[in-house]
């Protein structure tokens, strides 16, 4: 079964760190580029990040760059999130997303999707 | 950055009714849009991609058409599952990939 498991989410105070990690089982995950999308409560959905298949290339929202890092492990069938400087805007559900193409940038679309995990950033 | 708009964000419509949803970027993106379908507490479903290419598995009662600027996205019959929130999202110019806002369609 193709699947996507996201975990790390949790309660986390302004200006702490958090990292997601997002386990991809049952198709080859080095053949594909690997996404972040987020939701916040009752709102739509706004793309994070992404990596291609090679971690060769990268890209960011302009509202997460510079405190948000993406990275996978292909030998773990693994993708991460490392949310750094976090403020209250960035709570929301945040999903791993796979991409039907191998580098980013590139005609991306999302066709498997995790469940999401949720990070709440408050005082 | 393109901006996407959809519209309606909201509409409401019977089971059996055609449904069209509409989505404009703020430049040409050629076919680079896809449609993802959204239930509550659920992940997004890619529906179509390329503008106009279903996604396996998805009903052909979905279809899409547009380039360019305008697309849309058709509901020949709706059935009582259809009823979620519809985003469109561009692959043209990126980063940033963006979607629209969301179109929720409701039960009449």
């Amino acid at each position: 079964e193709v699947q996507l498991v996201e975990s790390g989410g949790g309660l986390v105070q302004p200006g702490r760190s958090l990292r997601l990690s997002c386990a991809a089982s049952g198709f080859t995950f080095d053949d594909y580029a690997m996404h972040w999308v987020r939701q916040a409560p009752g709102k739509g959905l706004e793309w994070v990040s992404g990596i291609s298949w090679n971690s060769g290339s990268t890209g960011y929202a302009d509202s997460v760059k510079g405190r948000f890092t993406i990275s996978r492990d292909n030998a773990k069938n693994s993708l991460y999130l490392q949310m750094n400087s976090l403020r209250a805007e960035d709570t929301a559900l945040y999903y791993c997303a796979k991409d039907i193409v191998a580098t980013i940038h590139e005609r991306d679309a999302f066709d498997i999707w995790g469940q999401g995990t949720m990070v709440t950033v408050s005082s | 950055d393109i901006q996407m708009t959809q519209s309606p964000s909201s509409l409401s419509a019977s089971v059996g009714d055609r449904v069209t949803i509409t989505c404009r970027a703020s430049q040409s993106i050629s076919s680079y849009l896809n449609w993802y379908q959204q239930k509550p507490g659920k992940a997004p479903k890619l529906l179509i991609y390329a503008a106009s290419s279903l996604q396996s598995g998805v009903p052909s009662r979905f279809s899409g058409s547009g380039s360019g600027t305008d697309f849309t996205l058709t509901i020949s019959s709706l059935q009582p599952e259809d009823f979620a929130t519809y985003y469109c999202q561009q692959s043209y110019s990126t980063p940033p990939v963006s979607f629209g806002q969301g179109t929720k369609l409701e039960i009449k």
